[in-house]
């Protein structure tokens, strides 16, 4: 079955540092994956998606991530975060043969100035 | 600018008492999801629509029904809610059903069960 596990519950930053978020997927085929960023109260977001091809993707707000087929996972990471990036971040994972997408649990990120 | 609008965006309701959430799209798509998400945990999907077949997923109580009378409005009914519904209910959209497309959400409708 399908799974995706977001290992870090709650990150902490400072304004300007690097980050990266975890994400490790479990699919026997080739998987879609997606990050979303879910702000207090408010619905998701698409960051930036994999299908095929180059397996660095660029998202919006200066984030990328790293499909590593190897390690089954897809990290997300940003080089300098800002306090507006502080919000919940969540993995999914999709396939060709399935309607839905599974969510990780999220990793909630907080920003310190 | 809105593309998928989700009324209202907080609802309290008394324990039992039936309540609808609604969501409407302006982008024409095939198919339309309702998520439960409750606090620190992931969305959870509780069915779909691809047009106007309806796809439940096994383990959504049949305490949530859903109708979708055209191709902009779907409607999520409680019938009887309880305590533990309380939740955020989250609506999305995508053009085709296939995974591989890009989900558009909605602001979500956060319910109180009192």
């Amino acid at each position: 079955a399908q799974s995706v596990t977001q290992p870090d519950i709650h990150i902490t930053v400072s304004e300007g540092a690097s980050l990266e978020l975890r994400c490790n997927y479990s699919y026997g085929a080739t998987p879609y994956l997606f990050w979303y960023v879910q702000s207090p109260g408010q619905g998701l977001q698409l960051l930036l998606k994999y299908f095929s091809g180059d397996t660095l993707v660029q998202g919006i707000k200066g984030f990328e991530a790293e499909f590593k087929r190897s390690q089954s996972s897809f990290n997300l990471r940003k080089p300098s975060v800002h306090w507006s990036d502080a919000a919940e971040y969540f993995c999914a994972v999709g396939s060709y043969n399935t309607d839905k997408l599974i969510f990780g649990t999220g990793t909630r990120l907080q920003v310190f100035p | 600018d809105a593309m998928v609008i989700q009324n209202p965006r907080y609802q309290v309701t008394q324990f039992g008492k039936p309540v609808t959430l609604s969501c409407s799209q302006t982008l024409n798509h095939n198919v339309m999801y309702w998520y439960q998400q409750k606090s620190s945990q992931a969305p959870k999907l509780l069915f779909h629509y691809y047009d106007k077949d309806f796809n439940n997923e096994a383990d959504t109580p049949d305490n949530f029904q859903s109708r979708r009378p055209n191709t902009s409005f779907c409607f999520l009914d409680i019938r009887s809610p309880g305590l533990g519904d309380a939740a955020m209910y989250l609506c999305a959209t995508s053009r085709d059903r296939a995974a591989n497309t890009e989900a558009f959400f909605g602001q979500g409708t956060r319910l109180t069960v009192v």
